[in-house]
């Protein structure tokens, strides 16, 4: 069965300092992978995404992505954090084989500490 | 370019009612997917719909139930509304024919009381 897992629950952070959240998927077939934002009492935000090509995907508000195919992983990384970047992020895998289901962590929520 | 619209976003009923949450598209695309969040959980997939017909689900029971129409809109139907159905439900849209990137709404907040 598939999974995804992200290993904290929160991440509380300094304003300005690098941040890394952390996802790791099991899976039985070829995904593509994805991270969403949602921010308070909103929807779910596209931030970047893995399909194909380069391993380090760039995505929107300085976020960046690593996937790593040997450790399953596709951490989230941004080198200086806003005040404005706190919200709850979710990793998300897409089986290439099932019409395109999501199956997602549980969530990792931010918090910049100023 | 509309993105994806849902109707409507807050909603209360009682155990027992039935509720109707509607989605709209964004605009060119063609396949809806609807998501239960439960407070403080990540999505879980509900159904998906294209050309008018259910093409997958998950382990969702029959209670819920959708629809898509011509214009590639849709609705989220549950009967026999539980208290643990309070969630944000949440409507995505991609285009079929390989596009793999969902696109979300705002989510429609319901809680039953």
């Amino acid at each position: 069965a598939q999974s995804v897992t992200q290993l904290d629950s929160q991440v509380p952070v300094f304003e300005e300092a690098p941040v890394e959240l952390r996802c790791n998927y099991s899976s039985s077939v070829s995904v593509y992978l994805f991270w969403y934002v949602q921010y308070p009492n909103q929807g779910l935000q596209l931030l970047l995404k893995y399909l194909s090509g380069s391993t380090l995907v760039k995505g929107i508000n300085g976020f960046e992505a690593e996937f790593n195919k040997s450790q399953t992983s596709f951490h989230l990384r941004k080198p200086s954090v806003h005040i404005s970047d706190t919200a709850e992020y979710f990793c998300a895998v897409c089986l290439m084989d099932s019409n395109y289901q999501l199956i997602w962590g549980a969530g990792t929520k931010l918090i910049i500490k100023p | 370019d509309a993105g994806v619209t849902q109707s409507p976003t807050h909603l209360i009923k009682t155990r027992g009612q039935q509720v109707t949450l509607r989605c709209s598209p964004k605009s060119g695309h063609d396949t809806v997917s609807w998501y239960q969040q439960a407070l403080g959980q990540g999505p879980q997939f509900i159904f998906q719909y294209y050309e008018e017909e259910e093409r997958q689900r998950g382990n969702f029971p029959d209670r819920f139930s959708g629809h898509q129409f011509p214009n590639y809109s849709s609705e989220l139907n549950v009967n026999a509304l539980l208290l643990g159905d309070s969630a944000l439900y949440l409507c995505a849209s991609r285009l079929q024919g390989g596009q793999v990137t969902q696109y979300f709404g705002p989510g429609t907040r319901l809680l039953v009381l």
